[in-house]
């Protein structure tokens, strides 16, 4: 299994572009999630998926739209792009399991993101 | 706002020693996981403890929840230059949100050879 990836690996983008960072799992899991991680902090949840065709805002959805149109794939839009989103992108997916919580999360490589 | 402060902030230690990181969260949580992110990598999972339980132990590594005081702290022993990387805590909550962790500000671990 390829686990989670994420493409593009690097980006710079000028103020006012718009973007889809893409990310896929092959592990059938039903859970998938966006973080932004920002120098010197832990990971800020951005949106998550509970699966296909049900996405939540987490705690910093401005700015950003997802959708999930199927298990695999979970991509994120960035609609149009600020300098204050030059962060560190990943994606994480997680297998849901019946009784106590067994979200166990599985990150991908990271997106590197500039916003000039 | 985040859930989880870890502290230190950073810690350096000589191989050999071992390693303890704090981790502080405020609401009631389901379980708490201890991640590891190596410089410019994502982050990768290393152990998680259910509220329920109160030590835990994953070769090494030695995790304990106190959910009396909402405090959780891991354990490196006998430490490897390789152990050298940032650690997280993150909280879960209710199964019905699997997808929501919510992590601490991190802890840099540096193992000096």
């Amino acid at each position: 299994n390829a686990g989670v990836t994420q493409t593009p690996k690097f980006q710079v983008l000028k103020t006012g572009q718009s973007m889809t960072l893409q990310c896929a799992q092959d592990m059938n899991h039903e859970y998938m999630s966006w973080y932004r991680q920002d120098p010197g902090m832990g990971l800020r949840l951005i949106h998550y998926s509970v699966g296909a065709g049900i996405t939540d805002q987490g705690e910093v959805p401005n700015g950003y739209n997802v959708s999930r149109s199927t298990t695999e794939d979970f991509p994120l839009r960035l609609l149009s792009a600020a300098p204050s989103q030059t962060s560190v992108y990943f994606c994480a997916s997680s297998r849901r399991v019946a009784g106590l919580a067994r979200n166990t999360q599985y990150f991908g490589p990271g997106t590197r993101l500039t916003v000039l | 706002s985040q859930q989880g402060e870890e502290d230190p902030q950073a810690l350096s230690i000589q191989e050999g020693e071992n390693a303890t990181m704090n981790c502080s969260y405020k609401t009631s949580i389901n379980n708490l996981q201890w991640y590891r992110q190596n410089s410019g990598r994502g982050l990768v999972h290393l152990i998680l403890i259910r509220s329920n339980e109160r030590e835990k132990h994953s070769g090494r590594l030695r995790v304990t929840l106190d959910t009396s005081k909402k405090s959780s702290s891991l354990l490196i022993t006998a430490s490897r230059a390789a152990d050298t990387a940032s650690y997280f805590c993150a909280t879960g909550g209710e199964e019905t949100s699997g997808s929501r962790l919510t992590f601490g500000e991190g802890t840099q671990l540096t193992v000096n050879p």
